[in-house]
């Protein structure tokens, strides 16, 4: 499979906590963005980062990408009870034009 | 500015039954793609369109067919409804450039939720 893989598949932290998450994939790519999803309902962009980009940052948002590793990393600081969602990683294959393919998310469970 | 819109939000079908799903793109949108997402899974690509074309598909059988119309809005079939086509259906537009342009950022709506009984 192509897809993007999420570690770990759940992820329970208290309120005031950061919350890593990782995905790795195996071909190249020309983008990596990262989404959320609440509750079985339309998925939320956080960040795009590309090939040629090694992090960024959004907010309480930090993204890696090492491309070497074909892997990628989400970190949120300071965590929240309103981030309990499933986060997904979703990657723009090369070989595969401009679809994004997703992972099977990191559900993500924040305690007040 | 008005978001991605979905409809219906939920619907319940019979084994062999057909279905329609619609989509209303962002504005200023050209591209949409449909995914499905069985419960806890990741979403699954079905189709892309590009300007009324479809610009690439996933590894789903023919009775899953689709349409873009001029104002980018599209429709998803779905033909001979088996029980493993339950699942949320997602519409995602976004402001493509074609089939040799990268993946852009998807503005997603809510999703239909389809039983198959």
């Amino acid at each position: 499979s192509q897809q993007g893989e999420e570690d770990p598949q759940a992820l329970s932290i208290q309120e005031g906590e950061n919350a890593t998450m990782n995905c790795s994939y195996k071909t190249s790519i020309n983008n990596l963005q990262w989404y959320r999803q609440n509750s079985g309902r339309g998925l939320v962009h956080l960040i795009l980062i590309r090939s040629n980009e090694r992090e960024k940052h959004s907010g309480r948002l930090r993204v890696t990408l090492d491309t070497s590793k074909k892997s990628s990393s989400l970190l949120i600081t300071a965590s929240r009870a309103a981030d309990t969602a499933s986060y997904f990683c979703a990657t723009d294959f090369k070989a595969a034009g401009n679809k994004l393919t997703f992972g099977g998310g990191t559900r993500v469970l924040v305690k007040p | 500015e008005t978001g991605v819109t979905q409809s219906p939000t939920h619907l319940i079908k019979t084994r062999g039954q057909q279905v329609t799903l619609r989509c209303s793109s962002q504005s200023g949108h050209n591209t949409v793609s449909w995914y499905q997402q069985a419960l806890g899974q990741g979403p699954q690509f079905i189709f892309q369109y590009y300007r009324e074309e479809e610009n690439g598909r996933g590894n789903f059988p023919p009775r899953f067919s689709g349409l873009q119309f001029p104002n980018y809005s599209s429709e998803l079939n779905v033909n001979a409804l088996e029980l493993d086509d339950s699942a949320l259906y997602l519409c995602a537009s976004s402001l493509g450039s074609g089939p040799t342009g990268g993946a852009n950022v998807l503005t997603f709506g809510a999703g239909s939720r389809l039983t198959v009984l």
